[in-house]
């Protein structure tokens, strides 16, 4: 199975601030990889898929990037809708398998 | 517009089998496939297994042996059987749909929490 490693279990952060959220694949996924924000008592979200293509309806202040084994996750200018928890997932090979999580919260 | 909703018992024992259902709208289960993922309390995401848009299925093998994912499109439900439950099967389930060539998912259902009493 491949591996998803977010090294980042948590970041704190203020609004207006850019962060960024690392992935990393146990092997190469080519672009293969999605991310996810999940808030409290909201369903999941897709933000972005192919490693930096946004879905329809993310902001443009988030943007992705990497290819093969490393990926990121960037956020300019924090707003307070953004704080929640973040997921990367590769859909290169079965099983489908997803980082562990990054908690973003409000400094 | 494209909604899937999660149903099912809430509360299992043992070693019993669970049943859950996804009941979905604004898009045809014989176009997209569909996913279960499930979430242990504090823990990450689990990959379960698909129903097709074909309607074959594919499952994460660490579950293979356990699950099982049908559906009636008449209905517009996809159906997920898993046997012998444990307590380590207590978790929020969740369907979610993705398209044929691309296996990210683009909606999820709000979920489902299923504990699993010893």
């Amino acid at each position: 199975d491949v591996q998803m490693t977010q090294s980042l279990s948590y970041l704190a952060a203020s609004p207006g601030e850019s962060v960024s959220i690392s992935c990393k694949a146990s092997k190469s996924i080519s672009n293969y990889l999605a991310w996810y924000q999940q808030k409290p008592g909201e369903a999941y979200k897709l933000l972005i898929y192919s490693g930096s293509t946004l879905q329809s309806g993310t902001p443009s202040r988030f943007s992705g990037s990497g290819s093969g084994t490393d990926f990121t996750l960037t956020i300019r200018s924090l707003e307070p809708e953004d704080f929640g928890l973040y997921y990367c997932q590769q859909y290169y090979e079965k099983p489908l398998t997803f980082g562990s999580g990054t908690k973003l919260e409000i400094k | 517009q494209v909604q899937l909703k999660e149903s099912g018992p809430g509360l299992v024992q043992a070693s019993e089998t669970l049943s859950l259902t996804c009941t979905v709208s604004g898009f045809s289960l014989t176009s997209y496939h569909v996913s279960w993922v499930r979430q242990p309390p504090g823990k990450g995401l689990e990959w379960m297994g698909r129903i097709r848009s074909g309607g074959s299925t594919d499952y994460n093998s660490a579950l293979k042996s356990r699950l099982s994912i049908s559906r009636d499109t008449s209905k517009s439900q996809v159906l997920l059987k898993m046997n012998s439950l444990q307590t380590e099967d207590t978790a929020i389930y969740y369907c979610t749909r993705s398209d044929w060539r691309n296996w990210y998912f683009d909606f999820w259902g709000p979920g489902t929490m299923v504990t699993v009493s010893s």
